[in-house]
């Protein structure tokens, strides 16, 4: 049973489309995060939600916006997709928003063509 | 500005050998310290977590230990296995905005 599951697990769409990325924790976590990747293996926080409300909003465009419907459940929104967002996409729960059991999903890897 | 640092960057060592992996942190006010691993083609996986209070922790065959007045943590690998073959992974908390600060990892390489 997956704690963190994300999904799709590979998502390749052509630049300007509009594509959303699903979350779900069923580890009764309080915080979820979203995360991406770079060419590095750096990986840079995007957002992060506690118990449904916004906690951490990096330097992200606006065309990404998340949507936290419940606490189990952080989405990822893309609108009008470039070349530059292609990269693979992790999503995170913790107990708090200290970090606490740290637990990621699988990632997406998004291509954009 | 925390900043993490991880080295070396990749190691490569036969089996059976002990190792440490360094990771340092320039701000001592951190919530906690975890390491990771992340194989390829799979997610992250957490392998210990140290509060700021503690000195370290153990699981199985790693040990992280945390030094937060020098800003380091190492974690000790006994015996190591084929299967511990990763890219091992260190963040920190910062305890003051709880933001998750990464290392950009260490790529290890055990060889049969």
């Amino acid at each position: 049973d997956t704690a963190v599951s994300q999904t799709p697990k590979y998502l390749v769409t052509q630049m300007g489309n509009d594509k959303s990325i699903k979350c779900e924790q069923n580890l009764g976590h309080d915080t979820m995060y979203w995360y991406k990747q770079d060419s590095k293996k750096f990986l840079k926080i995007m957002f992060s939600y506690n118990n449904k409300e916004l906690i951490i909003n990096e330097t992200v465009p606006n065309r990404f916006s998340p949507k936290s419907p419940d606490k189990a459940h952080l989405n990822l929104h893309i609108n009008s997709l470039e070349l530059g967002d292609s990269a693979v996409y992790f999503c995170a729960s913790s107990q708090d928003s200290g970090g606490r059991g740290l637990f990621f999903g699988s990632g997406t890897q998004l291509s954009v063509l | 500005k925390q900043e993490v640092t991880q080295i070396p960057a990749a190691l490569s060592v036969p089996e059976g050998e002990n190792l440490v992996l360094n990771c340092s942190f320039t701000d001592s006010a951190i919530y906690n310290l975890q390491w990771f691993r992340q194989d390829p083609g799979k997610g992250l996986t957490s392998l210990l977590l140290i509060q700021s209070s503690q000195r370290e922790q153990t699981s199985g065959r790693l040990n992280a230990s945390l030094d937060k007045s020098s800003g380091r943590s190492t974690l000790y690998i006994a015996a190591s296995q084929p299967g511990d073959s990763a890219t091992y992974l260190c963040a920190v908390v910062d305890g003051s905005n709880y933001q998750l600060i990464w290392g950009a990892g260490t790529k290890l390489i055990i060889k049969p």
